[in-house]
């Protein structure tokens, strides 16, 4: 168990429709990243915050939104669905940033299928 | 930004013998250099890390070595048990993001 959760588990939803992700990062991690990963994509990095502010962000869709609150768990929005955001996403986390070469951990992921 | 490529995509070796899996960066600034494992339905679990002022680094049956002027690092496991059967994946870290390979399927055959 890496001290990262996610919810929910699995999920199913209708092209069009909005879903919620929600990470709890370990205890005491100020920094949470977001990874989609599908089958002919891998891992692709969406969004970096720390310490609720936004530090990096990747190849976010602009459908996709995040943030990081104040108890520092993190939401993932993603609206409009399409097909093609079925995938698995990943929430992270680490004590600082990767620029210090914080290990990542890494929770189960949340899978969504958009039909 | 960051591209890693990781080489090869499968690799299926005799339970007893070695894996070697091998990545390259672009980015010369990249400092930071993880190897994850992710086995069926689970997420990404480090394994290895290895930083830019390091050239080599080694945990039981697993080692990493990094060349920095070549732009490439590459992951060794000895003695494969068919539990190191998994996706394992290497990673390049540049400023705040973590960019990963496209992963590296490993069987293990008993």
């Amino acid at each position: 168990d890496s001290g990262v959760t996610q919810t929910p588990k699995h999920l199913i939803t209708a092209t069009g429709q909005r879903v919620t992700l929600r990470c709890s990062p370990r205890s005491g991690d100020l920094s949470v990243y977001w990874y989609q990963q599908s089958l002919d994509q891998g891992l692709q990095f969406l969004i970096q915050y720390y310490n609720g502010e936004e530090r990096a962000k990747g190849n976010i869709l602009e459908r996709f939104s995040a943030q990081q609150f104040p108890d520092l768990h993190s939401e993932l929005n993603l609206s409009s669905l399409e097909l093609g955001d079925s995938a698995l996403y990943f929430c992270a986390s680490s004590a600082a940033g990767v620029y210090s070469g914080n290990t990542i951990y890494f929770g189960e992921g949340s899978w969504l299928t958009v039909v | 930004g960051e591209n890693v490529e990781q080489h090869p995509s499968t690799l299926s070796v005799q339970e007893g013998d070695s894996a070697v899996i091998k990545c390259t960066y672009s980015d010369s600034a990249s400092n930071y250099f993880p190897w994850y494992k992710q086995e069926l339905g689970k997420g990404p679990q480090l394994i290895i890390d290895i930083r830019s002022n390091v050239g080599e680094k080694k945990d039981q049956r697993i080692a990493v070595t990094l060349n920095k002027t070549a732009k490439h690092f590459s992951l060794h496991i000895t003695e494969t048990q068919p539990e190191d059967s998994a996706v394992y994946f290497c990673a390049a870290s540049l400023e705040y993001k973590l960019s990963f390979g496209a992963g590296t399927t490993v069987t293990v055959r008993a």
